[in-house]
Parts: structure tokens; C-alpha cells; sequence
């Protein structure tokens, strides 16, 4: 059974910094691309970045460009995702899905999320 | 970017009666070399994550019952429920995996009458 577990999230001011994992399970790690997926509360889903199975490409959302770092440890079956320059509108909670190709495709499997909220 | 549209935003359909969910896309997600359509839904109920139910936009995922559905191609897409079960409750989203940004609808939120 695929298994993606979140952690990371928590309290953090504006302008700070968080680092997000994703702990995968229970399939190959290192031939799925991977994203992450933010929800802030009570809204709609909108996508935040996709790095593929080598880790060679990546891509994000206008929204957090030049902000987010998407990476993998494919020996360490571990996503991750480093936010800077946080903003209030940054408050959500993160999702990281598992492709089922190499490349982008659609998520057959979602982690449960990890809420980050930016506030002073 | 390609602009998903869900409508309606919310459906309140009655036990056992068909629900349909519309999705448009500003442009078309059908990739022309494989004739697939690069479309999928999704369902969410309260505090939960999102869950696949439909890929390539009308191939049901293994274990989704068969009252789902997905048709439509090139930039018009539908879901319906052919008979909605209580547990069908849920908010329920299309995606396009077309083209960078993904991108997914507003979402539709399905309530019983």
C-alpha cells in the first residue's frame, strides 16, 4: 500500500522560512514524479510544483517562483519542499502527491497534509 | 495558462439520482500523438485528501464503484454519479496534467436533497 506522510508545517511569521518532507512508501520512490498541492482554508486546490523521478526537472506556480524549492532524496524515499519569503497568503495546507509516470500525470495517491499558517 | 471551469459550483441531487458535474478548459488537453485526453477528477470529502476516481479523463480508477463516470474531449468534460449513494458526499474537482501550471477547477460541492 502506497503511503505518503507530511511533516514540517507549523507556525511561522511573515518572511520566514519552513522546510516541508514527504516520507513515501510501499512502491518505487524513484519512478514517480512528484508535487506538491496546497489548499488554503476552506478553498479550492491549486497546484505548487512538480519535480520529476530523476529530480532533473522541476516546475512551479507563478505564485511561488523564485520563493520554493522543490527536492528529492530518491535513496531516502523523501520529497521536499523549502518555503522562503513566506506570506500570509501562503497559509494552507500541503499536499504532496505521487504521480503515476515519471512525468507529470495524474495523483493516484495524496499524503494526508501538513498545515502551514503564516501570521504574526 | 489553461483555465479550468467547474459548474455547477453546488448540486443537491436526491438518493439514487444522477449527478453531473461539468468541467471547460480554455484549451484543449487532448495530446494528439496518443488521442488521450489529459484530464482527471478528483473526489474530497471534509478532512480528508483528494481521491482519484478518473484519469485520461473517462478511465475509472482500480476500486472506484462503477457508478462514476467520465466523458468528453478536447475542452468539455463530464462526470456524473449515476446514482448517488450517501457516502458520495464530497467536493469534487477536475484537473488538466496537459500542460504546466496544472490546473484544476474551483470545485463542485455535492450535497443530498
Amino acid at each position: 500500500e502506497v503511503q505518503l506522510l507530511e511533516s514540517g508545517g507549523g507556525l511561522v511569521q511573515p518572511g520566514g522560512s519552513l522546510r516541508l518532507s514527504c516520507a513515501g512508501a510501499g512502491y518505487t520512490f524513484a519512478r514517480s514524479a512528484m508535487s506538491w498541492v496546497r489548499q488554503a482554508p476552506g478553498k479550492g486546490l491549486e497546484w505548487i510544483s512538480t519535480i520529476s523521478d530523476t529530480g532533473d526537472s522541476t516546475y512551479y506556480a507563478d505564485s511561488v517562483k523564485g520563493r520554493f524549492t522543490i527536492s528529492r532524496d530518491n535513496s531516502r524515499t523523501t520529497l521536499h519542499l523549502q518555503l522562503n519569503s513566506l506570506r500570509a497568503g501562503d497559509t494552507a495546507l500541503y499536499f504532496c502527491a505521487k504521480s503515476r509516470s515519471h512525468f507529470w500525470s495524474e495523483y493516484d495517491s495524496w499524503g494526508q497534509g501538513t498545515l502551514v499558517n503564516v501570521s504574526s | 495558462d489553461i483555465v479550468m471551469t467547474q459548474s455547477p459550483d453546488s448540486l443537491a441531487v436526491s438518493l439514487g439520482e444522477r449527478a453531473t458535474i461539468n468541467c471547460k478548459s480554455s484549451q484543449s488537453v487532448l495530446y494528439s500523438s496518443n488521442n488521450k485526453n489529459f484530464l482527471a477528477w478528483y473526489q474530497q470529502k471534509p478532512g480528508q485528501p483528494p481521491k482519484l476516481l478518473i484519469y485520461w479523463a473517462s478511465t475509472r480508477e482500480s476500486g472506484v464503484p462503477d457508478r462514476f463516470s467520465g466523458s468528453g474531449s478536447g475542452a468539455d468534460f463530464t462526470l456524473t454519479i449515476s446514482s448517488l449513494q450517501a457516502e458520495d458526499v464530497a467536493v469534487y474537482y477536475c484537473q488538466q496534467y496537459y500542460s504546466s501550471p496544472l490546473t484544476f477547477g474551483g470545485g463542485t460541492k455535492v450535497e443530498i436533497k
